[in-house]
């Protein structure tokens, strides 16, 4: 069964910091790995997605993703945080081929609360 | 152009009655996940349904769950006979046809606290 492990339950960061949250996944096939972020009342946005080929990301907001097949990894960048960017950040994984049961069923991590300190 | 809306955004009930959570999808999309968030945990799939279809409630509880989306009105989830244990954070996400790169929004989800 697929997994995915955020091990940091949450991260404190000085604004224009960089960033870096990680996230671990285990899947028996080609992944679908996905960002998403929740901001207080919020619904989850996505940040942004891996299916194929270049395994750097660029996604919304100046995040970025690196895909590592070798180490099931898909860490989450930034390299200078701002205050808005104090939120909960999700990573989850989708099965591939991208229809059946596998394209909805995402498997989330619990998560990393983010804070930003001034 | 309205995401993905729920309603209520939090809800309490007392042990034993019922609870009804909302959704209604972003404009355009035909396609409607439920998931739960339990406390300290990640988001878990729970059913699939399209216009007066389940397609997937692998996710579902077996008791006391039930969904539906009606041909005209949102998505209803239904919790009867709660417990505090169903005591969690509810997100509906919407999606259009399947095409090839499916990408899930979701809403604001609806927490719900049972005393």
């Amino acid at each position: 069964a697929q997994s995915v492990t955020q091990p940091d339950i949450h991260i404190t960061v000085s604004e224009g910091a960089s960033l870096e949250l990680r996230c671990n996944y285990s899947y028996g096939a080609t992944p679908y790995l996905f960002w998403y972020v929740q901001s207080p009342g919020q619904g989850l946005q996505l940040l942004l997605k891996y299916f194929s080929g270049d395994t750097l990301v660029q996604g919304i907001k100046g995040f970025e993703a690196e895909f590592k097949r070798s180490q099931s990894s898909f860490n989450l960048r930034k390299p200078s945080v701002h205050w808005s960017d104090a939120a909960e950040y999700f990573c989850a994984v989708g099965a591939y081929p991208w229809y059946g049961a596998g394209s909805y069923q995402l498997t989330f991590g619990k998560g990393t609360k983010l804070s930003v300190i001034p | 152009n309205a995401g993905v809306m729920q309603n209520p955004r939090h809800l309490v009930r007392r042990r034993g009655q019922e609870a009804r959570l909302r959704c209604s999808p972003m404009k355009g999309h035909s396609h409607v996940y439920w998931y739960r968030q339990l406390p300290e945990e990640g988001l878990k799939f729970m059913v699939y349904l399209q216009k007066e279809n389940i397609i997937d409630e692998s996710g579902m509880p077996k008791e006391r769950f039930s969904a539906e989306f009606p041909k005209e009105g949102p998505s209803i989830l239904r919790i009867q006979q709660v417990v505090r244990g169903d005591s969690a954070a509810y997100f509906c996400a919407s999606s259009g046809a399947f095409s090839g790169a499916n990408v899930l929004t979701f809403g604001a989800g609806s927490r719900l606290t049972v005393l």
